[in-house]
């Protein structure tokens, strides 16, 4: 089994809907990761979290929010999707200081918003 | 905040041919750098690192990277490539410290190896 597990790995969806992307780790890290891929773009960071009182935003965290319900699960919420938050979504895990804060991640949501 | 150049968005080579991945950061600061690669509908993992010591990082299948502190550079080469070798490339950097410690990431390279 997948130490970072993502759900749903594809979802179709239309505008103005509400979605939201879980994520969960059996590594026992404490930190966690959302990220955004965009053909050209690379990796956007959206949020991150420290523990499940710490959640911090990252560079694009608009029309997105998170929740930290546990040490192993992360969610992220788009509360009302739009056709540009369409992208490949990673969950990452870190146990910063470790390894110098190599990043472990998911295998992926793709989301398609109509 | 840190930025990474990775100056190829694409580079096509041939197999067996030598490949070198451009990376540049912005600050000089003390940091830490990573290689991850992508291969086509994957997820991202691990290639190599800098965290210190030897300049000079090697992977398990061949790849190496040096970072220049001078030039804030950290470029991704390999002598021989193989067709397995098709993927997309990012560099990232170690961006913060404490708890706002995280990866910056490049735009990414993609490598093409033709036969």
């Amino acid at each position: 089994d997948a130490d970072v597990t993502q759900t749903p790995r594809n979802r179709i969806t239309k505008t103005g809907k509400r979605i939201m992307l879980e994520c969960s780790q059996t590594k026992g890290h404490d930190r966690m990761y959302w990220y955004r891929q965009d053909p050209g773009l690379g990796l956007r960071l959206i949020y991150y979290s420290f523990d499940v009182k710490d959640i911090n935003k990252g560079e694009i965290s608009d029309g997105y929010s998170v929740s930290r319900q546990a040490q192993a699960k992360f969610s992220l919420s788009l509360e009302s999707a739009i056709p540009n938050q369409t992208a490949l979504y990673f969950c990452a895990t870190s146990d910063f200081p470790s390894r110098g804060g190599e990043l472990f991640f998911g295998e992926g949501s793709r989301l398609t918003v109509l | 905040a840190q930025s990474v150049t990775q100056l190829d968005s694409q580079v096509p080579v041939f197999e067996e041919a030598p490949v070198e991945l451009r990376c540049n950061y912005s600050s000089s600061v003390s940091v830490y750098l990573f290689w991850y690669v992508q291969y086509p509908n994957q997820g991202l993992q691990l290639l190599l690192k800098y965290l210190s010591g030897s300049t000079l990082v090697k992977s398990i299948n061949g790849f190496e990277a040096e970072f220049n502190k001078s030039q804030t550079s950290f470029h991704l080469r390999k002598p021989s490539v193989h067709i397995s070798d098709t993927a997309e490339y990012f560099c990232a950097v170690s961006d913060g410290g404490g708890s706002n410690y995280k990866l910056t990431f490049g735009k990414g390279t993609l490598l093409t190896v033709n036969p």
